[in-house]
C-alpha cells in the first residue's frame, strides 16, 4: 500500500512569486491535514480537507489556502511568497480524521525562499 | 490560548530508561499522539491515548493524565537509533485540528 506522496520534494522560489503542493493519500484515506514546520515553530497546523471540505484551519495569513479534489488529493498555495515561508511543509492523511485514527505523513515538500 | 509544552532536548545513556514528559492546555481534548521524527525524515506515529492510563508497545510506553493535562513518553532500553525529535500532539476541539508541541530531541550516547 503506497504511502502519502508529496510533490515537488524541492523547490527554491522568489519572493513575491506563488507555489502550488501536491499531495496525495493513502489509498481510502478520506482526510488531509497540512503543516509547516520550521527549526524555531516546530509543526504548525494549517488545515484539513475531508471529502472536499475544509473543517478546519490554523492560524495562517490568506496567502496560504488549500483545497482537496473528489479523488481526496489535495494541494496547497501559497501566494505573494515571503522569506518567512521557507519551511518543511508536511501532509499527513487518515481515514477520517485524527480523532482515533493515526495519521500518516508524508515525506514533505522542503521550500526555498529567496 | 492552546499550549503544548515539551523539553527542548535531553539526553541519555544507551540501555538506559528515558521519559519524556508533556503538557498541554488546549480548547478541547480527543486524544494525544507522540511521534517520531527522525532529521530529515517525516514524523511516524509511535501510540496514541484517549483515556487515562498507561499503554505499552514494546520498548515504547506512554502515559495520559487528562485531569493534570499531562502526558510522557517511556524509552526503554535506549538504542543509538533512538537518537531523534519525539513530538507531542493534542486533537483539540471538533477532533479535526492537531496541535504538535515543538518536539524534544533527544541525544543517546554511548
Amino acid at each position: 500500500k503506497a504511502g502519502v506522496t508529496q510533490t515537488p520534494r524541492y523547490l527554491i522560489k522568489t519572493r513575491g512569486q506563488q507555489v502550488t503542493l501536491s499531495c496525495s493519500p493513502i489509498s481510502g484515506h478520506r482526510s488531509v491535514s497540512w503543516y509547516q514546520q520550521t527549526p524555531g515553530q516546530g509543526l504548525q497546523f494549517l488545515f484539513e480537507y475531508f471529502s472536499e471540505t475544509q473543517r478546519n484551519k490554523g492560524n495562517f495569513p490568506g496567502r496560504f489556502s488549500g483545497r482537496q479534489f473528489s479523488n481526496s488529493r489535495s494541494e496547497m498555495n501559497v501566494s505573494t511568497l515571503e522569506l518567512g515561508d521557507s519551511a518543511l511543509y508536511l501532509c499527513a492523511s487518515s481515514l477520517a480524521g485524527p480523532t482515533g485514527n493515526t495519521i500518516y505523513f508524508g515525506e514533505g515538500s522542503w521550500l526555498t525562499v529567496v | 490560548g492552546q499550549n503544548i509544552d515539551q523539553p527542548t532536548e535531553m539526553t541519555a545513556t544507551e540501555g538506559a530508561i528515558v521519559q519524556i514528559n508533556c503538557t498541554y492546555q488546549t480548547s478541547g481534548f480527543n486524544g494525544l499522539f507522540w511521534y517520531q521524527q527522525h532529521a530529515g525524515e517525516a514524523p511516524t506515529f509511535l501510540s496514541y491515548n484517549v483515556l487515562d492510563g498507561l499503554e505499552e508497545k514494546g520498548r515504547f510506553s506512554s502515559f495520559l493524565s487528562r485531569s493534570k493535562g499531562y502526558s510522557y513518553l517511556l524509552l526503554k532500553e535506549l538504542q543509538m537509533k533512538d537518537s531523534a525529535s519525539y513530538l507531542c500532539a493534542v486533537i483539540g476541539t471538533g477532533g479535526f485540528k492537531t496541535i504538535f508541541g515543538a518536539g524534544t530531541r533527544l541525544f543517546v550516547k554511548a
